[in-house]
């Protein structure tokens, strides 16, 4: 019953490049999420784009939303060694608003 | 500090014995959630409350049990009909639906069968 489902499963870049993570879902939602992980840690929220939304920044992060085709960007820009971790995408399902569902996510390595 | 407390940090469990992992919070938050994670994988929901004496299951509660009696506390035990309970466990909290799904974590506790 997985409700998100991320992309590539492992990335490694050199610092400086850009990152691009995806993230699909199944079922109509209220919203969607971006975590990060540091290994053997919490996770710590970056981003929450709503389903009427179809862009937001923060800083060097830039989110998308395509309802329509129920999928999700992550855009890291001008990334450094500190971004590598492990990024996750949350959602929550309009049936269901307080049920908060993670994706596999996507382990990212940025290389000095 | 208003944060969220996990303990133990790390647990060693005896098979078919019981544990209870402890959550605390002082954001005075509505909601709190408990989730499994394997090495390398995604979190996965095991139980989630939104009120106090009101907890859902998640995906995966078989094996597991939780109590909320106290807006800031939500423990979860891992009860020994849980096949394979050696994981990291994550707890998590929300505030309330206006300030949309953010949720936010524990550092984590890891438990370990021997």
């Amino acid at each position: 019953s997985q409700q998100g489902e991320e992309d590539p499963q492992a990335l490694s870049i050199q610092e400086g490049e850009n990152a691009t993570m995806n993230c699909s879902y199944k079922t109509s939602i209220n919203n969607l999420q971006w975590y990060r992980q540091n290994s053997g840690r919490g996770l710590v929220h970056l981003i929450l784009i709503r389903s009427n939304e179809r862009e937001k920044h923060s800083g060097r992060l830039r989110v998308t939303l395509d309802t329509s085709k129920k999928s999700s960007s992550l855009l890291i820009t001008a990334s450094r060694a500190a971004d590598t971790a492990s990024y996750f995408c949350a959602t929550s399902m309009k049936t269901s608003y307080d049920k908060v569902i993670f994706g596999p996510g996507t382990s990212l390595s940025v290389i000095p | 500090d208003g944060g969220i407390t996990q303990s133990p940090k790390y647990l060693f469990r005896k098979e078919g014995q019981n544990v209870t992992l402890s959550c605390e919070q002082n954001l005075n938050h509505d909601a709190m959630y408990w989730y499994r994670q394997d090495p390398g994988q995604g979190l996965r929901l095991i139980y989630y409350s939104q009120i106090v004496n009101d907890f859902q299951k998640g995906d995966i509660a078989e094996g597991y049990s939780v109590s909320r009696e106290k807006k800031e506390s939500f423990p979860l035990t891992v009860t020994s009909a849980q096949k394979n309970p050696t994981a990291f466990y994550l707890c998590a909290s929300r505030f309330d639906r206006s300030s949309g799904n953010t949720i936010y974590f524990g550092e984590g506790s890891w438990l370990t069968v021997v």
